[in-house]
């Protein structure tokens, strides 16, 4: 019943390669969004989409892609990772009322880039 | 632009100490204030919210309000535990078209026994 899932929750990858994370949401909500969480820095945005096919790029959005085909999943993409990428990423989504609601946060996934 | 300040940590306290984390916000118009709280290993959590002046969020033994002219959002809890320990951040949501949360860099609470 958690609303928002992420996978896979831990992946450890090497330089250079692709990595695909997923988050899937049961609630329908039109946004979702791609944080970043690191010591120091504190979350920030990598991408987001207001609607199917409907994506726009955070404030560190170098390195990564998304897309959103359906309502409930929106994945993100790192093309070629480099360890600077290792982090926790967070997935979130929200209805259109973000001033009453607020986000709902996934669980993260943990990504160590070797 | 629109940005948080919120207290910078960590914050050690010994349980049944006062918490106070301090959050200041700069945006346009009148925005909608959050507390988030993460614990650890988890993602955040809504711990409380205000959506105009003078509104105060409660839950959990915490309280905020909503002080437009001081654009402040303090967090408070009388009587802090151990199991309060966490990562706590201010947000908020001021409107337009960007569709996006605005947060702070997060205040580490430990409380020791």
């Amino acid at each position: 019943d958690a609303g928002i899932t992420q996978s896979p929750r831990h992946k450890v990858t090497e330089t250079g390669t692709p990595v695909t994370l997923r988050c899937h949401q049961t609630e329908n909500h039109r946004y979702m969004y791609w944080y970043r969480q690191d010591p120091g820095h504190g979350l920030r945005l990598i991408h987001y989409s207001y609607g199917v096919k409907d994506t726009d790029k955070g404030e560190v959005s170098d390195g990564y892609s998304v897309s959103r085909s359906k309502t409930e999943d929106f994945l993100l993409t790192l093309e070629s990772a480099t360890s600077s990428q290792t982090s926790v990423y967070f997935c979130a989504i929200s209805d259109i009322r973000q001033d009453v609601n607020g986000y709902t946060f996934g669980s993260g996934t943990r990504l160590t880039v070797v | 632009g629109d940005s948080v300040t919120q207290m910078e940590g960590p914050v050690t306290l010994s349980e049944e100490a006062f918490l106070t984390i301090n959050c200041t916000y700069t945006a346009t118009g009148y925005p909608s204030l959050f507390w988030y709280v993460q614990y650890p290993g988890e993602g955040l959590q809504l711990l409380l919210k205000a959506t105009k002046a003078d509104d105060k969020g409660s839950n959990k033994g915490f309280e905020a309000t909503y002080r437009k002219e001081t654009t402040s959002f303090h967090l408070e809890k009388g009587s802090v535990q151990v199991s309060d320990s966490a990562v706590y951040f201010c947000a908020f949501y001021s409107g337009g078209s960007n569709y996006k949360l605005t947060f702070g860099k997060g205040t580490l609470l430990t409380v020791n026994p």
